[in-house]
């Protein structure tokens, strides 16, 4: 099974300011990688797919980068619906997905 | 408007059977592969079982494997998850998912997710 880790495990952010959340395979899953933001009492929501395309509507300010086993998720200038829990998905093995544990950005 | 609405959710005692439901409206249903993604109260996700559009390719996650059992309805549309041999640690809201494709892997669209809660 493919181990997936992310970090920091809590990101403590100022409005405005750049956030930078990370996410590690434990073997290489290519690009095939997802982010997902998820807010109290809601489902998550797809972000990003293939480690660097944005899903629909979602704002440029997201971005990702990465491919193998590191990956990158981005935010240039957060905004207040912007803090959240974000978790980064492997799909490298249809249909075998595994999640990291999440990372919880907050205000600062 | 792509919509997934699950249902068949509740307070069963362990050892018992669930079987959960989820309705699909807004998009051709039998185009895509379909997935169950479920999450501890205040936890992560966990990937629990997906099914390709004809049904042909199935899996699941090690911790249901044997006891849980995914399916699907084209003509109507539905989703479906057996859960038997129901244990605590199975408490979760549990998502209907949408695949973006026949075999991709991740997931474009979720429904509002349905707690089983597991206890004696």
């Amino acid at each position: 099974e493919i181990v997936m880790t992310q970090s920091p495990a809590t990101l403590s952010v100022s409005p405005g300011e750049r956030a930078t959340l990370s996410c590690r395979a434990s073997q290489s899953v290519s690009s095939n990688l997802a982010w997902y933001q998820q807010k109290p009492g809601q489902a998550p929501r797809l972000l990003m797919y293939g480690a660097s395309t944005r899903a629909t509507g979602i704002p440029a300010r997201f971005s990702g980068s990465g491919s193998g086993t590191e990956f990158t998720l981005t935010i240039s200038s957060l905004q207040s619906e912007d803090f959240a829990i974000y978790y980064c998905q492997q799909y490298n093995k249809w249909p075998w997905g595994t999640f990291g544990q999440g990372t919880r950005v907050e205000v600062k | 408007e792509v919509q997934l609405v699950e249902s068949g959710g509740g307070s069963v005692q362990p050892g018992r059977s669930l079987r959960l439901s989820c309705a699909a409206s807004g998009f051709t249903f039998d185009d895509y592969a379909m997935h169950w993604v479920r999450q501890v109260p205040g936890k992560g996700l966990e990937w629990v079982a997906g099914i390709s559009w004809s049904s042909r390719d199935i899996g699941y996650a090690d911790s249901v494997k044997g006891r849980f059992t995914i399916s699907r309805d084209n003509a109507n549309k539905s989703l479906h998850l057996q859960m038997n041999s129901l244990r605590a640690d199975d408490t979760a809201f549990y998502y209907c998912a949408k695949d973006p494709g026949w075999y991709t892997g991740y997931f474009d669209c979720w429904g509002q997710g349905t707690l089983v809660s597991v206890s004696s």
